[in-house]
């Protein structure tokens, strides 16, 4: 299983700001995602990356934007935060076979 | 349009019986599929999962069905305890491996009652 941490866990923000959401992995997977979810909704794939100074975009569209410097690292970044922002964002690696999931950030823009 | 759909919100049972969650998809180029339990607040959890070549697959007090003729999938969880009490979210993959992009359903929160 992945270890794949995530920091701030939770983080309120006023409008405007711009902010990054911070994801790691100490697994070595090349494969990296992340998630948007609203309550009791499900999981919206919003970017991806199959390895280092490779990102797509997801599904769901996004005003965020990714980098993938290193193997370990995928963050995200939201230039000027909004209240439409306001979400829960988790970040998943994985090698082959299932996805794993880090903690999460829950994010409140004001 | 919802291509992993779970129709139950919730399900209630007792201590000790079994647990039967449900999901149904419609894209017949899904070959892979998962199941994750989530606590509020924390990421998604790995349970179990079945590639479209099986029909069964059981780890634990897990199993996972498959029937691909129905479009339909189901986790059993037997004996369900207090502690599996969670949201439980069903997801399929199109390419195979499970490690390109997953679609999700919307979940059913589970309750186990003591």
């Amino acid at each position: 299983e992945a270890d794949i941490y995530q920091t701030p866990r939770y983080l309120v923000i006023g409008t405007g700001k711009k902010i990054t959401l911070e994801c790691s992995q100490t697994m070595g997977h090349d494969k990296m995602y992340w998630y948007q979810q609203d309550p009791g909704m499900e999981l919206h794939l919003i970017h991806y990356s199959y390895g280092v100074n490779s990102t797509e975009k997801g599904d769901l569209s996004s005003e965020s934007t990714v980098s993938r410097i290193r193997t370990e690292h995928f963050p995200l970044t939201l230039e000027s935060a909004r209240p439409s922002h306001t979400s829960q964002y988790l970040c998943a690696s994985s090698v082959a076979g299932p996805q794993y999931f880090g903690p999460g950030t829950r994010l409140t823009v004001l | 349009d919802q291509q992993v759909k779970q129709n139950s919100p919730s399900l209630s049972v007792q201590e000790g019986r079994i647990s039967i969650l449900n999901c149904d998809y419609t894209n017949s180029m899904f070959d892979y599929f998962l199941w994750y339990k989530k606590y509020p607040a924390e990421g998604p959890t790995f349970l179990i999962s079945i590639s479209s070549i099986k029909d069964k697959n059981e780890d634990g007090r897990f199993t996972v069905f498959l029937n691909k003729s129905a479009k339909h999938l189901s986790l059993h969880i037997v004996p369900s305890q207090p502690g599996d009490s969670a949201v439980y979210f069903c997801a399929a993959s199109g390419l195979g491996g499970g490690s390109e992009k997953l679609v999700f359903g919307k979940g059913t929160k589970l309750t186990v009652n003591p």
